[in-house]
C-alpha cells in the first residue's frame, strides 16, 4: 500500500510567524492529498485539501502545494496564532480502492504567544 | 445533526474481555470506517464498510471484527481483549472524500 511520510515530528514557532509541514507520498498514482487538524482531545478535522489537476490551493491563512514529481506535499499556515496549536496529520488516497486513506504520523504543532 | 456519534468514550478492559464499540451517523453517508490512533503512528485503517452490507479489512484488522448494522450504524467489537489494543477508537463516515470523524472512544486493556 501507500507510504506517506511526514515530518517534523514537532514545529514550534512564535505567534505570527509561517509554519510549514511536509509529506512524501510513494504512490505516483496518488491523486487526493487531504489535511486534518486535531485539537487536544478533540476528533480530527479536514481543514484543506488538494487534488493532482492543481499544484497549489489557498484558504485565507492556509495553503497546501503539490509537487506530483517528487511526490511530496506541503501544509503552510502563515500568520500563525495560538489557536493553531494543534497536531496536524496528512493522508493520501488510495487511487485503488477510494475507501483507503494513508496517513502520516502527525505533527504536532505549538504556536507560542 | 449530531454528525458521527460513538459510544462509550472511555473503557477499561482486563485481558481477555470482550467488547464492542458502537458508531452510529446522521449524515446518510454510504461508507463507513473504524480507525485506532495511537502516539507517533498517525490514524490506521480497521475496517471500513464501502455500504450496507459490506465489510472489508484494512491496514490492521487482526483482532477484531466488525458489523455494518444499517446504513446508519457501524460497530466495531474485539473479542478477546489484549494490551496492543489499547488505544483511541475512532469512528468515521464518508460519501465524497472528507472524513467526518467521531470524538473517539479511548480503551485501555490492563
Amino acid at each position: 500500500g501507500e507510504n506517506v511520510e511526514q515530518h517534523p515530528s514537532t514545529l514550534s514557532v512564535q505567534e505570527g510567524d509561517s509554519a510549514v509541514i511536509k509529506c512524501t507520498y510513494s504512490d505516483s498514482a496518488s491523486n487526493y492529498f487531504p489535511w486534518y487538524k486535531q485539537e487536544l482531545g478533540k476528533r480530527p478535522q479536514l481543514i484543506i485539501d488538494i487534488r493532482s489537476n492543481v499544484g497549489e490551493k489557498k484558504d485565507q491563512r492556509i495553503a497546501v502545494t503539490l509537487n506530483k514529481t517528487a511526490k511530496h506535499f506541503s501544509l503552510h499556515i502563515t500568520e500563525t496564532q495560538p489557536e493553531d496549536s494543534a497536531v496536524y496529520f496528512c493522508a493520501a488516497q488510495s487511487p485503488y480502492n477510494f475507501n483507503k486513506f494513508y496517513f502520516g504520523s502527525g505533527t504536532k504543532l505549538n504556536v507560542k504567544p | 445533526n449530531a454528525g458521527v456519534t460513538q459510544t462509550p468514550k472511555f473503557q477499561v478492559l482486563k485481558t481477555g474481555q470482550s467488547m464492542t464499540l458502537q458508531c452510529a451517523q446522521d449524515m446518510n453517508h454510504n461508507s463507513m470506517y473504524w480507525y485506532r490512533q495511537d502516539p507517533g503512528m498517525g490514524l490506521r485503517l480497521i475496517y471500513y464498510s464501502a455500504s450496507e452490507g459490506t465489510t472489508d479489512k484494512g491496514e490492521v484488522p487482526n483482532g477484531y471484527n466488525v458489523s455494518r448494522l444499517n446504513k446508519r450504524e457501524f460497530s466495531l467489537r474485539l473479542e478477546s481483549a489484549a494490551p496492543s489494543q489499547t488505544s483511541v477508537y475512532f469512528c468515521a463516515s464518508s460519501e465524497t472524500g472528507e472524513l467526518f470523524f467521531g470524538e473517539g472512544s479511548r480503551l485501555t486493556v490492563l
